[in-house]
Protein backbone atom coordinates (compact mmCIF):
# COMPACT_ATOMS: atom_id res chain seq x y z
CA UNK A 1 0.00 0.00 0.00
CA UNK A 2 2.44 3.00 -1.43
CA UNK A 3 0.13 5.56 -1.67
CA UNK A 4 1.93 8.90 -3.04
CA UNK A 5 5.53 7.74 -3.81
CA UNK A 6 8.30 10.78 -4.48
CA UNK A 7 11.94 10.33 -6.24
CA UNK A 8 14.58 10.90 -5.34
CA UNK A 9 14.58 12.05 -1.98
CA UNK A 10 16.95 14.34 -1.65
CA UNK A 11 19.13 16.08 -4.90
CA UNK A 12 21.93 18.68 -5.19
CA UNK A 13 22.00 20.66 -8.20
CA UNK A 14 24.32 23.17 -9.45
CA UNK A 15 22.76 26.64 -10.59
CA UNK A 16 21.47 26.06 -14.36
CA UNK A 17 21.12 22.37 -14.11
CA UNK A 18 17.88 20.80 -15.15
CA UNK A 19 15.74 17.84 -13.06
CA UNK A 20 12.36 15.76 -13.11
CA UNK A 21 11.47 14.97 -9.66
CA UNK A 22 9.10 11.86 -10.31
CA UNK A 23 5.42 11.29 -8.24
CA UNK A 24 3.56 7.99 -8.87
CA UNK A 25 -0.02 7.24 -7.11
CA UNK A 26 -1.71 3.80 -6.45
CA UNK A 27 -5.14 4.75 -5.07
CA UNK A 28 -6.58 5.77 -8.69
CA UNK A 29 -6.64 9.37 -7.46
CA UNK A 30 -8.07 11.92 -10.22
CA UNK A 31 -6.48 15.14 -9.27
CA UNK A 32 -2.16 15.23 -8.22
CA UNK A 33 -0.14 18.60 -7.04
CA UNK A 34 2.85 19.41 -6.31
CA UNK A 35 3.82 21.46 -3.15
CA UNK A 36 6.74 23.34 -2.13
CA UNK A 37 7.79 23.69 1.66
CA UNK A 38 9.74 26.42 2.86
CA UNK A 39 10.17 27.54 6.18
CA UNK A 40 7.98 29.63 8.24
CA UNK A 41 5.67 30.03 4.95
CA UNK A 42 4.26 26.24 4.91
CA UNK A 43 2.91 24.70 2.07
CA UNK A 44 2.58 26.66 -1.26
CA UNK A 45 0.39 25.08 -4.46
CA UNK A 46 3.14 25.20 -7.77
CA UNK A 47 0.99 23.30 -10.29
CA UNK A 48 -2.33 20.82 -10.35
CA UNK A 49 -3.91 18.47 -12.44
CA UNK A 50 -7.43 18.10 -12.02
CA UNK A 51 -7.92 14.81 -13.78
CA UNK A 52 -5.70 13.45 -16.39
CA UNK A 53 -4.25 15.44 -19.55
CA UNK A 54 -5.11 18.58 -17.99
CA UNK A 55 -2.63 20.94 -15.71
CA UNK A 56 -2.48 24.32 -14.16
CA UNK A 57 -0.88 27.28 -12.22
CA UNK A 58 -0.72 27.30 -8.09
CA UNK A 59 0.26 30.31 -6.12
CA UNK A 60 4.62 29.76 -7.53
CA UNK A 61 4.99 28.21 -10.86
CA UNK A 62 7.69 30.62 -12.15
CA UNK A 63 10.51 28.36 -13.20
CA UNK A 64 8.47 25.15 -13.22
CA UNK A 65 6.80 22.68 -15.92
CA UNK A 66 4.71 19.26 -15.15
CA UNK A 67 3.95 16.55 -16.78
CA UNK A 68 0.74 14.61 -15.91
CA UNK A 69 1.75 11.56 -17.76
CA UNK A 70 -0.72 9.51 -17.08
CA UNK A 71 -3.61 8.76 -14.28
CA UNK A 72 -0.81 7.67 -11.64
CA UNK A 73 1.98 9.87 -12.53
CA UNK A 74 2.56 13.48 -12.11
CA UNK A 75 6.29 14.77 -12.72
CA UNK A 76 7.50 18.43 -11.49
CA UNK A 77 10.73 19.87 -14.09
CA UNK A 78 12.98 22.51 -13.09
CA UNK A 79 14.39 23.34 -16.48
CA UNK A 80 17.41 25.97 -15.30
CA UNK A 81 18.18 25.32 -11.28
CA UNK A 82 18.30 28.46 -9.19
CA UNK A 83 19.12 28.74 -5.36
CA UNK A 84 15.78 30.44 -4.73
CA UNK A 85 14.68 27.08 -5.69
CA UNK A 86 15.94 25.11 -2.65
CA UNK A 87 13.42 23.42 -0.90
CA UNK A 88 11.32 20.54 -0.01
CA UNK A 89 8.84 19.79 -2.36
CA UNK A 90 5.79 17.62 -1.73
CA UNK A 91 3.68 15.58 -4.48
CA UNK A 92 -0.21 15.46 -3.14
CA UNK A 93 -3.07 13.37 -4.40
CA UNK A 94 -6.47 13.39 -4.36
CA UNK A 95 -9.42 11.25 -5.04
CA UNK A 96 -11.56 13.71 -6.86
CA UNK A 97 -10.83 17.34 -6.90
CA UNK A 98 -13.99 18.00 -4.23
CA UNK A 99 -12.98 20.68 -1.79
CA UNK A 100 -13.79 18.18 1.10
CA UNK A 101 -11.76 15.25 0.20
CA UNK A 102 -8.98 14.49 1.84
CA UNK A 103 -5.46 15.18 0.32
CA UNK A 104 -2.49 12.54 0.99
CA UNK A 105 0.75 13.33 0.89
CA UNK A 106 4.04 11.69 -0.64
CA UNK A 107 7.06 11.48 1.68
CA UNK A 108 8.70 14.52 -0.13
CA UNK A 109 12.10 15.28 -2.07
CA UNK A 110 14.83 17.75 -0.57
CA UNK A 111 16.24 19.96 -3.16
CA UNK A 112 19.40 21.79 -2.57
CA UNK A 113 20.37 24.47 -5.38
CA UNK A 114 23.71 25.55 -5.13
CA UNK B 1 -9.12 35.12 -1.38
CA UNK B 2 -8.21 32.82 1.28
CA UNK B 3 -6.17 32.72 4.46
CA UNK B 4 -5.01 30.33 7.34
CA UNK B 5 -2.81 31.94 10.24
CA UNK B 6 -1.59 29.73 12.89
CA UNK B 7 -0.43 32.47 15.24
CA UNK B 8 2.33 30.46 17.01
CA UNK B 9 5.49 29.12 15.69
CA UNK B 10 6.03 27.31 18.70
CA UNK B 11 3.67 25.72 21.35
CA UNK B 12 6.03 23.94 24.03
CA UNK B 13 3.80 21.64 26.92
CA UNK B 14 4.79 18.81 29.66
CA UNK B 15 3.90 15.47 29.09
CA UNK B 16 0.02 15.10 30.43
CA UNK B 17 -0.64 18.03 29.86
CA UNK B 18 -3.49 19.62 27.79
CA UNK B 19 -2.29 20.85 23.73
CA UNK B 20 -3.57 23.36 22.00
CA UNK B 21 -2.37 24.62 18.74
CA UNK B 22 -4.36 27.66 17.43
CA UNK B 23 -5.90 28.25 13.56
CA UNK B 24 -8.12 30.93 12.57
CA UNK B 25 -8.92 31.04 8.92
CA UNK B 26 -10.44 33.75 6.20
CA UNK B 27 -12.30 32.88 3.29
CA UNK B 28 -15.23 34.16 1.32
CA UNK B 29 -17.93 31.30 1.47
CA UNK B 30 -18.20 27.75 3.61
CA UNK B 31 -15.06 27.01 4.78
CA UNK B 32 -13.49 22.94 4.98
CA UNK B 33 -10.70 23.25 7.45
CA UNK B 34 -7.95 20.40 7.58
CA UNK B 35 -5.13 19.33 10.48
CA UNK B 36 -1.97 17.81 9.14
CA UNK B 37 0.90 16.74 11.19
CA UNK B 38 4.78 16.43 10.02
CA UNK B 39 7.10 14.53 11.53
CA UNK B 40 10.80 15.00 10.61
CA UNK B 41 11.78 14.30 7.42
CA UNK B 42 8.94 13.09 6.33
CA UNK B 43 5.55 13.69 4.13
CA UNK B 44 2.36 15.57 5.67
CA UNK B 45 0.09 13.17 7.54
CA UNK B 46 -3.71 14.12 7.97
CA UNK B 47 -5.39 14.33 11.62
CA UNK B 48 -8.76 15.35 10.37
CA UNK B 49 -11.21 17.35 8.68
CA UNK B 50 -14.49 19.55 9.22
CA UNK B 51 -16.65 19.54 6.13
CA UNK B 52 -20.23 20.02 8.16
CA UNK B 53 -22.22 18.93 10.62
CA UNK B 54 -20.81 18.46 14.25
CA UNK B 55 -18.55 21.03 15.14
CA UNK B 56 -16.73 19.28 17.03
CA UNK B 57 -14.47 16.88 14.85
CA UNK B 58 -12.67 13.90 16.03
CA UNK B 59 -8.97 12.77 14.51
CA UNK B 60 -5.91 10.45 14.45
CA UNK B 61 -3.75 9.92 17.91
CA UNK B 62 -6.30 11.33 20.32
CA UNK B 63 -6.85 14.66 18.33
CA UNK B 64 -9.60 16.50 17.94
CA UNK B 65 -10.93 20.12 16.94
CA UNK B 66 -13.63 22.28 17.38
CA UNK B 67 -15.04 24.76 14.54
CA UNK B 68 -16.16 28.13 15.40
CA UNK B 69 -17.92 29.88 13.15
CA UNK B 70 -18.49 32.93 14.53
CA UNK B 71 -14.52 33.01 15.88
CA UNK B 72 -13.44 31.80 12.58
CA UNK B 73 -11.06 29.34 14.34
CA UNK B 74 -10.60 25.35 14.46
CA UNK B 75 -8.21 24.97 17.00
CA UNK B 76 -6.67 21.49 17.02
CA UNK B 77 -6.54 19.85 20.65
CA UNK B 78 -5.45 16.93 22.92
CA UNK B 79 -6.34 16.21 26.35
CA UNK B 80 -3.56 14.47 27.38
CA UNK B 81 0.34 15.29 25.33
CA UNK B 82 3.20 12.66 24.68
CA UNK B 83 6.27 13.17 23.80
CA UNK B 84 5.75 11.14 20.40
CA UNK B 85 3.43 14.57 19.62
CA UNK B 86 6.90 16.52 19.00
CA UNK B 87 6.01 17.51 15.19
CA UNK B 88 4.89 20.41 12.71
CA UNK B 89 1.61 20.74 12.56
CA UNK B 90 -0.28 22.54 9.69
CA UNK B 91 -4.06 23.64 9.15
CA UNK B 92 -4.92 24.00 5.84
CA UNK B 93 -8.78 25.45 4.20
CA UNK B 94 -10.76 25.04 1.03
CA UNK B 95 -13.58 26.57 0.33
CA UNK B 96 -16.84 24.96 -1.17
CA UNK B 97 -17.07 27.30 -4.11
CA UNK B 98 -13.34 25.99 -5.73
CA UNK B 99 -13.90 23.09 -7.88
CA UNK B 100 -10.69 21.81 -7.81
CA UNK B 101 -10.28 22.31 -3.96
CA UNK B 102 -7.22 24.10 -3.92
CA UNK B 103 -5.65 23.84 -0.21
CA UNK B 104 -4.33 26.66 1.17
CA UNK B 105 -1.74 26.45 4.60
CA UNK B 106 -0.69 27.97 7.52
CA UNK B 107 2.54 28.14 8.26
CA UNK B 108 2.83 25.90 10.94
CA UNK B 109 3.07 25.34 14.64
CA UNK B 110 5.95 23.30 15.92
CA UNK B 111 5.11 21.23 19.07
CA UNK B 112 7.66 20.23 21.62
CA UNK B 113 6.56 17.99 24.50
CA UNK B 114 9.08 17.26 27.24
CA UNK B 115 9.20 14.93 29.52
Amino acid sequence: NAGVTQTPKFQVLKTGQSMTLQCAQDMNHNSMYWYRQDPGMGLRLIYYSASEGTTDKGEVPNGYNVSRLNKREFSLRLESAAPSQTSVYFCASRGQGIPGNTIYFGEGSWLTVV
Amino acid sequence: AQSVAQPEDQVNVAEGNPLTVKCTYSVSGNPYLFWYVQYPNRGLQFLLKYITGDNLVKGSYGFEAEFNKSQTSFHLKKPSALVSDSALYFCAVSVTTDSWGKLQFGAGTQVVVTP
